[in-house]
């Protein structure tokens, strides 16, 4: 299984400062998608970037794709402390396999108030 | 309201004896998928349904069988669970699956299943 990797495991910053985590993979990619999970809840999708695409934004949230360097971050501004969860990349390789995303281990984001 | 049920929240249950957790989706989606989170593993995918009576294994099918005998339901069987299969499972689906390459993935709440 080729499982995305998230940069750092797990960040902790004052509640109104930028967080950013980063997720890289090894072969070509169709898109990559970000998901927050509040403790012991199911996975919320947060955005999803195609391969042709190098950046999107949704509110505080800006996502960037790098397909050169295999590599996409997630930045969100003006952190709150309901901001506090784990955040995984969940990859759709190109090419044959099985269906689905393949989701990465998580960044535990923390936000001190 | 649009969502993915799965049942029951919270199951404790014996090695060996055998259990079914339900999920039913209200979104007329197409796919639907099973994970299960493990500390450390991130989540990893049982099986999947791309459609009704079509099902295929994930990375993880060892000890599990799955149904789709209706559009809204995909039920996760453990015939006999052992110790090994204590974890945090999911069930999620979207419009499409692979085929359409964008729609994202829609969460039930887990069921978290301890075998003694």
């Amino acid at each position: 299984s080729q499982q995305g990797e998230e940069d750092p495991q797990a960040l902790s910053i004052q509640e109104g400062e930028n967080a950013t985590m980063n997720c890289s993979y090894k072969t070509s990619i169709n898109n990559l998608q970000w998901y927050r999970q509040n403790s012991g809840r199911g996975l919320v999708h947060l955005i999803l970037i195609r391969s042709n695409e190098r950046e999107k934004h949704s509110g505080r949230l800006r996502v960037t794709l790098d397909t050169s360097k295999k590599s996409s971050s997630l930045l969100i501004t003006a952190s709150r402390a309901a901001d506090t969860a784990s955040y995984f990349c969940a990859i759709l390789y190109s090419g044959g396999g099985a269906d689905g995303l393949t989701f990465g281990k998580g960044t535990h984001l923390i936000i001190q108030p | 309201e649009a969502q993915v049920t799965q049942n029951p929240r919270y199951l404790i249950t014996v090695t060996g004896k055998k259990l079914t957790v339900t999920c039913s989706q209200n979104m007329n989606h197409e796919y639907m998928s099973w994970y299960r989170q493990d500390p450390g593993l991130g989540l990893r995918q049982i099986y999947y349904s791309m459609n009704v009576e079509v099902t295929d294994k994930g990375d993880v099918p060892e000890g599990y069988k799955v149904s789709r005998k209706e559009k809204r339901n995909f039920p996760l069987i453990l015939e006999s669970p052992s110790p090994n299969q204590t974890s945090l499972y999911f069930c999620a689906s979207s419009l499409v699956g692979r085929s359409s390459y964008n729609s994202p993935l829609h969460f039930g709440n887990g069921t978290r299943l301890t075998v003694t």
